[in-house]
């Protein structure tokens, strides 16, 4: 099974600044991976697929980038509304599909 | 609009045995594979098993497979998640959520709770 092991744990930034996530798959996923944002007490929304596609809808704010094994999600001036939590997943090998242990966004 | 509602969940004894059921609406049900994703209280989100669009190809975690079983119903635009043998382990609010090699869409979310 393909691990991911996502960084950091938690996060505290201030609003307007750029913020980065970082997910590490066990082996290369080829950019087979999406990224969610999950609010206090709602369901994970999905922000980025294929790596670094924003899903409709998205705040163009939000952005994925990276290969083989090594993938971010960058947040730029972040509003009061991107408190949340956030959770990388990849799906080029499944099953089982296997999400990162999540990062919790919050504001300084 | 996508919505996916589920319902059944509640608090079970462990040991003993709960059925799932998501209502899918605002898209072509049977077009799509579906999946059930859980989290424990607190905790990080953990996939549980997966159905094609037409119930040709299933998967399960390890830590379900055996006890649960996925099925869907394309006339009904309902996916189900029967749950047997439970543990205080699968406590955890279980999403039902579209498949398109990732998930594009979420429910709301029940709570499943094992405990005496």
């Amino acid at each position: 099974d393909i691990q991911m092991t996502q960084s950091p744990a938690s996060l505290s930034a201030s609003l307007g600044e750029t913020v980065t996530i970082e997910c590490r798959a066990s082996e290369d996923i080829y950019n087979g991976l999406a990224w969610y944002q999950q609010k206090p007490g709602k369901s994970p929304q999905l922000l980025i697929y294929n790596a670094n596609s924003l899903h409709t809808g998205v705040p163009s704010r939000f952005s994925g980038s990276g290969s083989g094994t090594q993938y971010s999600l960058k947040i730029n001036s972040l509003q009061s509304e991107d408190v949340a939590s956030y959770f990388c997943q990849q799906y080029y090998d499944y099953p089982p599909y296997t999400f990162g242990a999540g990062t919790k966004l919050e504001l300084k | 609009e996508v919505q996916l509602v589920e319902s059944g969940g509640g608090l079970v004894q462990p040991g003993r045995s709960l059925k799932l059921s998501c209502v899918a609406s605002g898209f072509t049900f049977s077009n799509y594979g579906m999946n059930w994703i859980r989290q424990a209280p607190g905790k990080g989100l953990e996939w549980v098993a997966y159905i094609s669009s037409g119930s040709s190809y299933i998967y399960y975690a390890e830590t379900v497979k055996g006890r649960f079983t996925i099925s869907r119903d394309n006339a009904k635009n309902t996916l189900y998640l029967q749950m047997t043998s439970l543990r205080s382990e699968d406590t955890a609010l279980y999403y039902c959520a579209r498949h398109i090699n990732y998930v594009d869409y979420w429910g709301q979310g029940v709570m499943v709770t094992v405990s005496s």
